[in-house]
């Protein structure tokens, strides 16, 4: 069966600091990916997908990016942190038929 | 553009009554739609889904939806609810573009009271 890694699972940084949240998926093949996130009270923005290695397309202009250099292998990553980065990440995947299939997400606060 | 939308922002309900939670989208085409749950600090787990055949879908917990092409809805129930069933739940509608696009609703919080 399929699953997906989310780490750290935590995690304070300080403003101006850089971020890297990693995401992995098993039990499947060139699955699409994705990175939400969720703001305290409120519903899901979609950040960034892919469907396949290198292919990362953007849905918010933001200060955050994202990477996928294995085919099950997806990274979030900021060179500088702003306190309204502030929030819940959410990695996903899919493949068809169609359904998303979350992580556990990640807790960020920027002090 | 598929869109969401949650009318209850808020919901209290006494165990063991029963339950239900609204959600209507807007897409011109056929959509697939989706519930989740999210407890909180959680990820969220799909609860069941609609892509095509009968309109009435049973999901894990015990919950169903129903669809409703006449009404563009996509409600939520379940008979009997747990203390355990108090979370946040989503409503989703799915486009395939190249990538399946999955617009979220903006969530209804159920509280359950003993």
């Amino acid at each position: 069966s399929q699953t997906i890694h989310q780490w750290p699972a935590t995690l304070v940084q300080p403003v101006g600091s850089p971020l890297s949240l990693e995401c992995t998926v098993e039990g499947t093949s060139n699955p699409n990916l994705y990175w939400y996130r969720q703001a305290a009270g409120r519903g899901l923005q979609l950040l960034f997908y892919s469907v396949g290695i290198g292919q990362i397309s953007s849905e918010v202009p933001q200060n955050l990016s994202a990477s996928r250099p294995q085919d099950r292998q997806f990274i979030l990553s900021s060179k500088k942190l702003l306190l309204s980065d502030s929030g819940f990440y959410l990695c996903a995947w899919s493949v068809p038929p169609y359904t998303i299939y979350f992580g556990e997400g990640s807790w960020l606060t920027v002090v | 553009a598929q869109s969401v939308t949650q009318p209850d922002i808020h919901i209290t309900v006494s165990e063991g009554a029963s339950l239900e939670l609204r959600c209507n989208y807007s897409y011109g085409a056929t959509p697939y739609l989706f519930w989740y749950v999210q407890s909180p600090g959680q990820g969220l787990q799909l609860l069941l889904k609609y892509f095509s055949g009968d309109t009435l879908v049973q999901g894990i917990k015990g919950f169903e939806a129903e669809f409703k092409r006449s009404q563009s809805s996509f409600n939520l129930r379940k008979p009997s609810v747990h203390w355990s069933d108090a979370a946040e739940y989503f409503c989703a509608v799915g486009a395939k573009t190249s990538y399946d696009k999955v617009i979220f609703g903006p969530g209804t919080s159920l509280s359950v009271i003993p």
